[in-house]
């Protein structure tokens, strides 16, 4: 199982472009890079998936460079709703398999 | 859309007490799973169930602990008796199995706080 690291915290302000990397060194061939959303006392909600170059959906784009050993979320024009806990992980790509979170990154996007 | 919904959203109970947290996941999804987060802690993993057997667990998911899925549409967890040190979110969550190729996102209910006095 793939450890990811991510910083603890991070600040920004409404209508900034927020990047968050996630390092995973030891990242395996069916190891598939993930991001999840969590906002207090609610669960963790899925945003964005890939394996490999760039993804993007209607929330987010995920950068993921040749060598698959960090990712970088991205973040367009955040606003207050924005400010929770997000999680990088890097499960097996097959269905069935448990997540395994570790602290995320919490992000405060101030007015 | 379709979404995973947990009862009750807060349970109460005295140390000892056994209680039955319950899931109904999303309903042609085939893989469940159980997490716990305690209060300013992690998300852990419990447990994940497919064709009706526990088919992963993690060492907190000891013999205090069992799921069942006793219908089509329900998936439960008791906690035979509980400690104070159980209180905690708990999260359901579930997966369509949609082949071995890709990664399949895990849908997460609302949670139940559990409180254990």
């Amino acid at each position: 199982l793939a450890k990811t690291t991510q910083p603890i915290s991070m600040d920004s302000y409404e209508g900034q472009e927020v990047n968050i990397t996630c390092s995973h060194n030891n990242i395996a061939t069916n190891d598939y890079i993930t991001w999840y959303q969590q906002f207090p006392s609610q669960g963790p909600r899925f945003i964005i998936q890939g394996y490999k170059t760039k993804v993007t959906n209607e929330v987010a784009s995920l950068f993921i460079p040749a060598d698959r050993k960090s990712s970088t979320l991205s973040l367009p024009r955040v606003s207050l709703s924005d400010t929770a806990v997000y999680y990088c992980l890097a499960p097996l790509g097959n269905a069935g398999n448990m997540l395994t979170f570790g602290g995320g990154t919490r992000l405060m996007v101030k007015p | 859309e379709p979404e995973v919904t947990q009862t009750p959203s807060h349970q109460v109970t005295q140390m000892g007490q056994e209680v039955i947290l319950r899931c109904v996941p999303i309903s042609n999804h085939l893989y469940f799973y159980w997490y716990r987060q305690i209060l300013g802690q992690k998300v852990e993993f419990l447990v994940s169930f497919y064709n009706n057997e526990i088919s992963e667990k993690s060492e907190i998911f000891d013999d205090q602990f069992s799921v069942e899925r006793p219908d089509g549409s329900n998936f439960t967890l008791k906690i035979r008796s509980t400690k104070l040190e159980d209180s905690a979110m708990y999260f359901c969550a579930s997966t369509a199995a949609q082949g071995l190729s890709s990664y399949n996102e895990q849908f997460f209910g609302p949670g139940t706080r559990l409180t254990v006095l």
